[in-house]
């Protein structure tokens, strides 16, 4: 079936980089993109940005800019998410979602992670 | 950056009560509108894409409408499984924006 699995919690001290992993399967990885949203402790849900598993394009948030890389590897199905600078307000649940290959209006995150909680403390 | 404020915050109903949430954005975007379910240490599950088709495999009791800047999420009939909360999200531009959500709760 169709499925992301992404890499395990991870705790990191403020000022260090993070990496996460959501690896595909299921499906025909070069065809669609995948976006990463995260979600603090008992807070909403907030995009931090979009890769094409194709070709490599990515889409950050202006918030984000410069301290977020979204990459693939499409050899093994696998798109990578990493934050650098951690302060202890990134910490969250990250997921990835399956969205769309090309960027466009009216794409949807139809496929989910099961998350990976990130702590940064001291 | 596109705002999108969902109403209530949070809501109280019984199984079988007809449930409607709203959905609005700070400016139009057509009908680039999509809907999540999330319940407690779980994913968010995707629900209604472009304000008002369903998703394969979700309920029926579950529609979606609007266009331009107002939508709802309605729940025709709610489920002891329906008790989660509700997300909109705009595809129209990025950043993509989700709203702050909406708690359905047990009466």
């Amino acid at each position: 079936q169709v499925q992301l699995v992404q890499s395990g919690a991870e705790v990191k001290e403020p000022g260090a980089s993070v990496k996460v992993s959501c690896k595909a399967s299921g499906y025909t990885f070069t065809t669609y993109g995948i976006s990463w949203v995260r979600q603090a402790p008992e807070q909403g849900l907030e995009w931090m940005g979009w890769i094409s598993a194709y070709n490599g394009d990515t889409n950050y948030p202006q918030k984000l800019q410069g301290r977020v890389t979204m990459t693939t590897d499409t050899s093994t199905s696998t798109a990578y998410m990493e934050l650098r600078s951690l302060t202890s307000d990134d910490t969250a649940v990250y997921y990835c979602a399956r969205d769309a290959g090309e960027l466009g209006a009216n794409d949807a995150f139809d496929i989910w992670g099961q998350g990976t909680m990130v702590t940064v403390s001291s | 950056d596109i705002q999108m404020t969902q109403s209530p915050s949070s809501l109280s109903a019984s199984v079988g009560d007809r449930v409607t949430i709203t959905c609005r954005a700070s400016q139009s975007i057509s009908s680039y509108l999509n809907w999540y379910q999330q319940k407690p240490g779980k994913a968010p599950k995707f629900l209604i894409y472009a304000a008002s088709n369903l998703q394969s495999g979700v309920p029926s009791r579950f529609s979606g409408s609007g266009s331009g800047t107002d939508f709802t999420l309605t729940i025709s009939s709610l489920q002891p499984e329906d008790f989660a909360t509700y997300y909109c999200q705009q595809s129209y531009s990025t950043p993509r924006t989700f709203g702050q959500g909406t708690k359905v709760e047990i009466k």
